[in-house]
């Protein structure tokens, strides 16, 4: 089956700077790629995905990139603040956006320094 | 829109009861899937339901089962409980090829 990993597993940024973290996937056959943020107490927050046709997405301060023919993708923070501190996950599926099962990577739990 | 809901929040169970866990998806969507996060880890899938039927499973055991109403709602449900099997469970919906959005989750304790 899909295995995902993810790095780092922490991260502490100064705020304003960039944030990046990692994941590889094994299943060729995955095309959807989300990325999840939670917060403590809460459930998984999607914060921003990409299909397996396009390499990169961007939504404000946030951006995704996907290399398909080495199998990762990363998020990039821009201009973190504070609010973005939190546990972010990374996930990987076959079947487009939500009918198949997610394989979510470990978490990254990234910082925010003021 | 209330989104996902889930209920309860929180429980307390003793090894070997059975428990049943409660989620109503997010408006419009109609597809229920199941995920079961253990404290430092991703979410791990359990399985989904569609239509009312069970439409994929991960690898979790015999004990774990479900159901899906016709408007939609599901049940976890968990039997002879064991102290593993303490985690946040958390519910997902989506509507065919859309996103999924997930509810705020049970926290499960067994002692």
């Amino acid at each position: 089956g899909e295995n995902v990993e993810q790095h780092p597993s922490t991260l502490s940024v100064q705020e304003g700077d960039s944030a990046v973290i990692k994941c590889t996937y094994s299943d060729s056959a995955s095309n959807y790629f989300p990325w999840y943020k939670q917060e403590l107490g809460k459930g998984p927050q999607l914060i921003i995905d990409i299909r397996s046709n396009v390499g990169e997405k961007k939504d404000q301060r946030i951006a995704v990139t996907l290399n398909k023919t080495a199998k990762h993708f990363s998020l990039h923070i821009t201009e973190t603040q504070p609010e973005d501190s939190a546990v972010y996950f990374c996930a990987a599926s076959r079947g487009g956006f939500g009918n198949e099962k997610l394989t979510f990577g470990t978490g990254t739990r990234l910082t925010i320094i003021p | 829109d209330a989104g996902v809901t889930q209920s309860p929040t929180h429980l307390i169970k003793t090894r070997g009861q059975q428990v049943t866990l409660r989620c109503s998806p997010k408006s419009g969507h109609d597809t229920v899937s199941w995920y079961q996060q253990a404290l430092g880890q991703g979410p791990q899938f359990i399985f989904q339901y569609y239509e009312e039927e069970e439409r994929q499973r991960g690898n979790f055991p015999d004990r774990f089962s479900g159901h899906q109403f016709p408007n939609y709602s599901s049940e976890l449900n968990v039997n002879a409980l064991l102290l593993g099997d303490s985690a946040l469970y958390l519910c997902a919906s989506s509507y065919h090829n859309t996103e999924a959005f997930f509810g705020q989750g049970t926290r499960l304790t067994v002692v």
